[in-house]
């Protein structure tokens, strides 16, 4: 594809409920990376991939949260026992390797999450 | 600590007039990288320029343009005779060294060109 695309673009959840979201990086991009949009906020960073491993994990929240890349393309964010303070948007984005550290990422339209 | 502030949280202008978004953050890193980031309406970020700490020349590109100073650490962004597709959320984000794609973001200033 062209872009990153990220599926779904919403969801809504109930408190409690487990979740996935999935990012499909660029095409040759072997860095990936999850941030999380709150209301109003710039984005966070949670965790980055290089390749198939977790580079750095540091930013996830609390041990509810998992990611996994296991081939080295697509992504998918796990969420379980959702909370209400976990609604956000997840914005994806990848570049290629050793260009993510000039900054330059290209990121998704995200996935609207809403705890009810 | 790392951090970026953009104090301007909302701005509103017509359309022709200049505007300047202003970034100030905080590092005690002697090596670090700061962007600028575009998030229109559709939610995606666009990257729009990286300076690192040891380059204060200021970038023109086009209708945009860069102030990096370190006496003041901040690093303003001006958009000359803005447009109605300028309208939308603009980030300025700090990285510091060996550190690939985790980026601290300001909380970001919309901004509003009316026609």
């Amino acid at each position: 594809g062209a872009g990153v695309s990220q599926t779904p673009s919403n969801k809504v959840t109930e408190k409690g409920k487990y979740v996935e979201l999935r990012c499909d990086p660029i095409s040759g991009h072997t860095a990936l990376y999850w941030y999380r949009q709150s209301l109003g906020q710039g984005p966070e960073f949670l965790i980055y991939f290089q390749g198939t491993g977790a580079a750095d994990d540091s930013g996830l929240p609390n041990d509810r949260f998992f990611a996994v890349r296991p081939e080295g393309s697509v992504s998918t964010l796990k969420i379980q026992r959702t909370e209400r303070g976990d609604s956000a948007v997840y914005l994806c984005a990848s570049s290629l390797a050793g260009t993510g550290n000039t900054g330059e990422l290209f990121f998704g339209e995200g996935s609207r999450l809403t705890v009810l | 600590a790392q951090k970026v502030t953009q104090a301007q949280t909302e701005i509103s202008v017509v359309e022709k007039e200049d505007v300047t978004l202003d970034c100030v953050y905080e590092t005690r890193d002697t090596t670090y990288y700061l962007f600028w980031y575009k998030q229109p309406p559709s939610g995606e970020l666009v990257f729009l320029i990286r300076r690192n700490s040891f380059d204060e020349q200021n970038e023109i590109s086009g209708r945009y343009s860069w102030n990096f100073q370190k006496s003041t650490s901040s690093f303003n962004f001006t958009i000359t005779a803005s447009q109605v597709v300028d309208s939308a959320v603009y980030f300025c984000a700090l990285r510091r060294r060996n550190q690939g794609g985790k980026l601290i973001f300001g909380q970001g200033t919309e901004l509003s060109v009316k026609p």
